[in-house]
């Protein structure tokens, strides 16, 4: 149980593009999901809460105009880099969890690689 | 501030047992999670821990004192494949999951 799918796994793609990633819960219904960024051999850094039906709650230093969230059901929660640079190329992970004292079920990660 | 500690990183042989340490001052406390995290990929869940005492998961347990502030994860009869970063996570009053920095675990044969 417990199962969280990210899509997609890799992508490369040149500046300027918006790329978009998404996160499902498979076998649960997941009231909140979390965006994480993790630059090489570093710790994991949250990027944004994300409540089904509501606005995210982004992190200290995180543009909420770059980096758009939608949660718009229980399962599915999506991440758009807009104007993708090559800042911005990170592993970018999921989780979800059901509820506030259960843990969080992470995604398998998407490596963005923006040349 | 809220800050979580744990060794940046230790070094063990296949078969013996090691215990990593993970020391917290957070705003209030609603549980205590280890992750594993393999190089390149993403965190998987451990345990979870929010009453004092030792949890046992096959060859993992996981301890937590929360009058100390302590939390250790204990590994037996080390493998290869547990070469990894392991994770230590407080959910404070918020119920805001706080990370440690993790700590790199080196199994030699």
């Amino acid at each position: 149980g417990a199962v969280v799918s990210q899509h997609p796994s890799w992508v490369i793609c040149k500046s300027g593009t918006s790329v978009k990633i998404e996160c499902r819960s498979l076998d649960f219904q997941a009231t909140t999901m979390f965006w994480y960024r993790q630059f090489p051999k570093q710790s994991l850094m949250l990027m944004a809460t994300s409540n089904e039906g509501s606005k995210a709650t982004y992190e200290q230093g995180v543009e909420k105009d770059k980096f758009l969230i939608n949660h718009a059901s229980l399962t599915l929660s999506t991440l758009t880099v807009t104007s993708a640079h090559p800042e911005d190329s990170s592993f970018y992970i999921c989780s979800a969890r059901v509820t506030e004292n259960q843990p969080q079920h992470f995604g398998d990660g998407t490596r963005l690689s923006i040349l | 501030g809220q800050n979580i500690d744990q060794p940046t990183e230790m070094t063990a042989t296949e078969g013996a047992i090691v215990q990593i340490n993970c020391t917290y001052q957070t705003s209030g406390f609603n549980g205590l999670f280890w992750y594993q995290q393999h190089a390149g990929e993403a965190p998987t869940f451990l345990s979870y821990n929010v009453l004092d005492g030792l949890e046992e998961k096959g060859r993992f347990s996981s301890f937590l004192s929360r009058s100390k502030g302590y939390s250790y994860l204990l590994l037996k009869e080390l493998q290869m494949k547990d070469s990894a970063s392991y994770l230590c996570a407080v959910l404070d009053s918020n119920y805001q999951l706080i990370w440690g920095a993790g700590t790199k675990l080196i199994i030699k044969p």
